[in-house]
């Protein structure tokens, strides 16, 4: 099983459609989940870190499914602004450094 | 609002040539990372740093790759006698700390630095 695995999409949705995407991991000692975003050759920027209980930012909601090893993503209202790479990103053990998966495509169409 | 940069943006080089990526991390920042992205690929792990000394680095960062702080600022990736699958997007990144209880701190990524090896 590949560390950080993610459904690579793309996913092409309308303006306001809500989408989610999901991500797994391998290692159940992970303790640190993030979601990038990545524009076309460009860095990943951080979108929001993923916190236990979840958490919300705006229109994003990212939830931590430790029993079954996967985090979640969720996009309301969808923007042309929000196409992009969504990036799945966990340490798999202890301190170790991030590991990136290879990301799900999003295009957000009028 | 703090940044990571990185120079220069893009480099072409002849197989076998010397190249040496340079970073300044956000200045209150204690770890130190390079990853690279090989073009329609992942963002992959090289080496991270700290404490003036490699903490972790990867199959990838082999005797091909060193890095070093040469000063209070930069932070620098020297790739020697480059091969043609050298050719990425090689990012430095920074982290303020490593957050407790065995989780990792969140990166912050410079724009990048386009390697092309011919």
């Amino acid at each position: 099983r590949k560390e950080v695995e993610q459904d690579p999409g793309p996913f092409n949705v309308p303006e306001g459609a809500t989408v989610a995407f999901n991500c797994t991991y391998s290692n159940s000692a992970s303790q640190s989940f993030f979601w990038y975003r990545q524009d076309c050759r460009k860095e990943p920027k951080l979108l929001m870190s993923v916190y236990s209980s979840g958490n919300e930012d705006g229109r994003f909601t990212a939830q931590l499914n430790r029993a079954s090893q996967y985090i979640s993503l969720l996009i309301r209202d969808s923007k042309l602004s929000d196409s992009a790479t969504y990036l799945c990103v966990v340490n798999i053990a202890g301190n170790t450094p991030l590991v990136f998966g290879k990301g799900t495509r999003l295009s957000v169409i009028a | 609002e703090p940044e990571v940069t990185q120079t220069p943006s893009h480099q072409v080089t002849q197989m076998g040539q010397e190249v040496i990526l340079r970073c300044v991390p956000i200045s209150n920042h204690l770890y130190f990372y390079w990853y690279r992205q090989i073009l329609g690929q992942k963002v992959e792990f090289l080496v991270s740093f700290y404490n003036n000394e490699i903490s972790e680095k990867s199959e990838i960062f082999d005797d091909q790759f060193s890095v070093e702080r040469p000063d209070g600022s930069n932070f620098t990736l020297k790739i020697r006698s480059t091969k043609l699958e050298d050719s990425a997007m090689y990012f430095c990144a920074s982290s303020e700390a490593r957050a407790q209880r065995g989780r990792t701190g969140e990166l912050f990524f410079g724009e990048g630095s386009r390697l092309t090896v011919l």
